[in-house]
């Protein structure tokens, strides 16, 4: 099993609906978790952090973060094609940080 | 303006001709890293530092060097590079570890 896994994509949503980005983690201990965006040719940007089981909510951006089922899930609301991206989700092994594949996301016009 | 560079931002070279990339961070970070990026294998971590005279081994060490002798730089050194390592760079630096600061990229080609 991957430490870190994405799903590849691409993911396609209509601009103005809700984007879904799911990862899935092996290591139960692990303890803070992130959301990255990577432009083509650019490098990673963090979006969100989340630490605590539950919700965080940051303008049109939630993280979601379910230790027990060991998922993290990033919400985009109000889709815009400036969101088209790659998005990264890396996780705080305690040792390093290890990264997943990313998903890329194509917003629809 | 906090932030992490890189230099050189793109390299072509040929192989076995010794290479260095900088990378400085003003954030006053004890952790700083090394990753290349590779499609379709995602970021994988070359070397990091936890402090000055700190540095351990990522998950794809082979061929690359690295030294920390002082808290803001971090070279990453090909002594003897190989078109294997022609590569998207990035270094990252970070306060404990947790929310990586990333540097703009270095392309390599080494031919």
């Amino acid at each position: 099993q991957k430490e870190v896994e994405q799903n590849s994509g691409p993911l396609s949503v209509p601009e103005g609906a809700i984007a879904s980005l799911n990862c899935t983690y092996s290591d139960r201990g692990s303890q803070s978790f992130f959301w990255y965006r990577q432009y083509s040719g650019k490098s990673p940007e963090l979006i969100m952090s989340i630490y605590s089981n539950g919700d965080k909510e940051d303008g049109r951006f939630t993280a979601q973060l379910n230790k027990a089922s060991q998922y993290v899930s990033l919400l985009i609301r109000d889709s815009q094609p400036s969101d088209s991206a790659t998005y990264l989700c890396a996780v705080n092994r305690g040792d390093k940080i290890i990264f997943g594949k990313g998903t890329r996301l194509h917003i629809l016009p | 303006e906090a932030q992490v560079t890189q230099n050189p931002r793109y390299l072509i070279t040929v192989t076995g001709k010794k290479l260095t990339v900088t990378c400085s961070q003003n954030m006053n970070h004890e952790y700083m890293s090394w990753y290349r990026q590779d499609p379709g294998l995602g970021l994988r971590q070359i070397y990091y530092s936890m402090n000055v005279e700190v540095t351990d081994k990522g998950d794809v060490p082979e061929g690359y060097k690295v030294s920390r002798k002082e808290k803001r730089n971090f070279p990453l050194i090909l002594e003897s590079p190989s078109p294997n390592q022609t590569s998207l760079y990035f270094c990252a630096s970070s306060e404990g570890g947790d929310t990586q600061y990333f540097g703009p990229g270095t392309r390599l080609t080494v031919l």
